[in-house]
């Protein structure tokens, strides 16, 4: 149990574009879910807690009106990285866990390696 | 401020006995998670302390020494699929989960 889906998998996207990435739940519901960026040869870095109806809480130095992030369900969180350039590109990782407020293991989804040209 | 350490790098036998240790100093703790990750794949849970003690899960052990704030995951009969980076996570007093930059565990024949 547990399952985290993320998509796409993978995207190539043109400087200036955006992207959209989705991370689900699928067999859970969740009312928080943590968006995570991880440049090569270097540790997750938290960018964003995403609430379920309210808004996203935001890590010193992310930018939340370039990294737009919407949870409209207890399921379905979205990131969606606005007019990208070369430097977002990176791996992003969506996780989620079914209890909040406590300690549980946090779920992650597949990731996301966004590269842009 | 808050900090994990652990080793950039290790590197050990197949077959052989590793241990990858992580230090932290945090404000509150809540417990501590082991996770691997193999390269370009999403980290998978493997372990969590949060009392003083052994947990063995198989090959591999973690312990826990909160007044030391140590712990260490221990790998018995390395295979090569072990190789992967290990990633060591503390739950601070608001839950929150403070990262260890990782340790790249190269596994040799």
């Amino acid at each position: 149990g547990a399952v985290v889906s993320q998509h796409p998998s993978w995207v190539i996207c043109k400087s200036g574009t955006s992207v959209k990435i989705e991370c689900r739940s699928l067999d859970f519901q969740a009312t928080t879910m943590f968006w995570y960026r991880q440049f090569p040869k270097q540790s997750l870095m938290l960018m964003a807690t995403s609430n379920e109806g309210s808004k996203a809480t935001y890590e010193q130095g992310v930018e939340k009106d370039k990294f737009l992030i919407n949870h409209a369900s207890l399921t379905l969180s979205t990131l969606t990285v606005t007019s990208a350039h070369p430097e977002d590109s990176s791996f992003y990782i969506c996780s989620a866990s079914p209890v909040t407020g406590d300690v549980s293991p946090l779920h992650f989804g597949n990731g996301t390696r966004l590269t842009v040209t | 401020g808050q900090n994990i350490d652990q080793p950039t790098e290790m590197t050990a036998t197949e077959g052989a006995i590793v241990q990858i240790n992580c230090t932290y100093q945090t404000s509150g703790f809540n417990g501590l998670f082991w996770y691997q990750q193999h390269a370009g794949e999403a980290p998978t849970f493997l372990s969590y302390n949060v009392l003083d003690g052994l947990e063995e899960k198989g090959r591999f052990s973690s312990f826990l020494s909160r007044s030391k704030g140590y712990s260490y995951l221990l790998l018995k009969e390395l295979q090569m699929k072990d190789s992967a980076s290990y990633l060591c996570a503390v739950s601070d007093s608001n839950y929150q989960l403070i990262w260890g930059a990782g340790t790249k565990l190269i596994i040799k024949p």
